[in-house]
């Protein structure tokens, strides 16, 4: 099985900051890689897939970049509705795994 | 617009069977392999399994594999998860989650809003 790990557990970034989360794998998954964020009491919704394309209507702002086993998801210019959790999936090998998520929180 | 609608949650003692559904509307549902996944209370998200969209192809995390059964009916645009003898660590919302191609495996795109499977004595 492959392990996600992401870092920090907790980011507190102030509003109109860059935020830089962290996403390893512990082999490579390609760049058959995703991220999801989840508001409180809501399901987790697609923001960038195959490790850095923006699903639609995912603003500019969200990136991600990366391959094989370091993954980034970066948010520039921060805005209130982004403090969230963040996790990223692995679709690459069988089971499909999630990291344990980053906390977004407002500095 | 896609739109995914789980039921089926329920409080259900340690050993008992529950099976949830998910209707979907808004896209051509045999074309898509459909997945669920899983979130306990105040932790991170669990993938449970996976159904290609003609069925034919099914997978499943270790820790519900054999009590756990993931089907679809494409003609009711509907999926479900048969979860039979059933444990405390089973407890959570139970989501499912649209896949973008037919084939299995992939990412997650929509969720639907979940389900609450309750765990207890």
């Amino acid at each position: 099985e492959i392990v996600m790990t992401q870092s920090p557990a907790t980011l507190s970034v102030s509003p109109g900051e860059r935020a830089t989360l962290s996403c390893r794998a512990s082999q490579s998954v390609s760049s058959n890689l995703a991220w999801y964020q989840q508001k409180p009491g809501q399901a987790p919704s697609l923001l960038i897939y195959a490790a850095s394309t923006r699903a639609t209507g995912i603003p500019a702002r969200f990136s991600g970049s990366g391959s094989g086993t370091e993954f980034t998801l970066t948010i520039s210019g921060l805005q209130s509705e982004d403090f969230a959790v963040y996790y990223c999936q692995q679709y690459n090998n069988w089971p499909i795994t999630f990291g344990q998520g980053t906390r977004l929180e407002i500095k | 617009e896609v739109q995914l609608l789980e039921s089926g949650g329920d409080l259900v003692q340690p050993g008992g069977s529950l099976r949830l559904s998910c209707t979907s509307s808004g896209f051509t549902f045999s074309m898509y392999a459909m997945s669920w996944v899983r979130q306990a209370p105040g932790k991170g998200l669990d993938w449970v399994s996976t159904i290609s969209g003609t069925g034919g192809s099914t997978y499943y995390a270790a820790s519900v594999k054999g009590r756990f059964t993931i089907s679809r009916d494409n003609s009711k645009n509907t999926l479900y998860l048969q979860m039979n003898s059933l444990r405390a660590e089973d407890t959570a919302v139970y989501y499912c989650a649209k896949e973008p191609n037919v084939g299995a495996g992939g990412w997650f795109d929509p969720w639907g809003q979940g389900t609450l499977v309750t765990v207890s004595s």
